[in-house]
């Protein structure tokens, strides 16, 4: 597609549900990025992928948070048994590899509110 | 410990004028630097890039510096307009091999008719 698509949207989730996002990168991008946006803050980083090779991990919070990409196109983030603290908005973005020269691409995100 | 700062949360700029917004960082040794506009309810869009060894870098009303000695970063609007209230932000990328991106907090840019 032409830009980077992200589902759902919007996603309210019970706390201690289990929660899937879905990250659709454009084609040909070969590094995919996983970050988390609170209210008022930056994008924080959480996970990188070069094609389907997890290279970088260290930024998800805690290992109730797991990323994969198993064809090295579509991402998947699932966060297990969700707390409050988890709400956010949730952004993915890609790049073409080895040169961030043009920046990295961005979905709109999926908000996520636990209650 | 690592840290970048954009030292205003929020700036309100008369329509016409030049808003000049300032990143500034702290134990890194970036290899380069990139400015970013969100607006609500979006992701970050892509505007500039300029390298450690570059000081200056324009693309049309917009322009960024880069002082790698005050490990600080202008970035300039030039002829402000109300279409470009959005929040800014700025993101390094530390090291080579690593494509990993490290964003700052942002600041909401408002000009006024």
């Amino acid at each position: 597609g032409a830009g980077v698509s992200q589902s759902p949207r919007y996603k309210v989730a019970k706390r201690g549900q289990d929660v899937a996002l879905r990250c659709d990168p454009i084609s040909g991008h070969v590094s995919l990025f996983w970050y988390q946006q609170a209210l008022g803050q930056g994008p924080e980083f959480l996970t990188y992928f070069q094609n389907e090779a997890q290279l970088d991990k260290s930024g998800l919070p805690s290992d109730r948070f797991f990323a994969e990409r198993p064809e090295g196109s579509v991402s998947t983030l699932k966060i297990q048994r969700t707390q409050q603290e988890d709400s956010a908005v949730y952004l993915c973005a890609s790049s073409v590899t080895g040169t961030l020269v043009y920046g990295y691409t961005f979905g709109s995100g999926t908000r996520l509110t636990v209650v | 410990s690592q840290k970048i700062e954009q030292n205003s949360e929020a700036l309100n700029i008369q329509e016409g004028k030049t808003a000049t917004l300032t990143c500034n960082y702290t134990n890194y040794s970036p290899a380069y630097l990139q400015w970013y506009r969100q607006d609500p309810g979006r992701g970050p869009v892509f505007l500039l890039l300029i390298r450690e060894n570059e000081k200056e870098k324009r693309k049309e009303r917009l322009k960024v510096t880069f002082d790698t000695t005050l490990k600080q970063s202008l970035f300039h609007i030039t002829a402000s307009q109300p279409a470009d209230s959005a929040t800014y932000l700025c993101a390094l990328r530390a090291n080579f091999g690593n494509e990993k991106l490290t964003f700052g907090t942002g600041t909401r840019l408002t000009i006024i008719p």
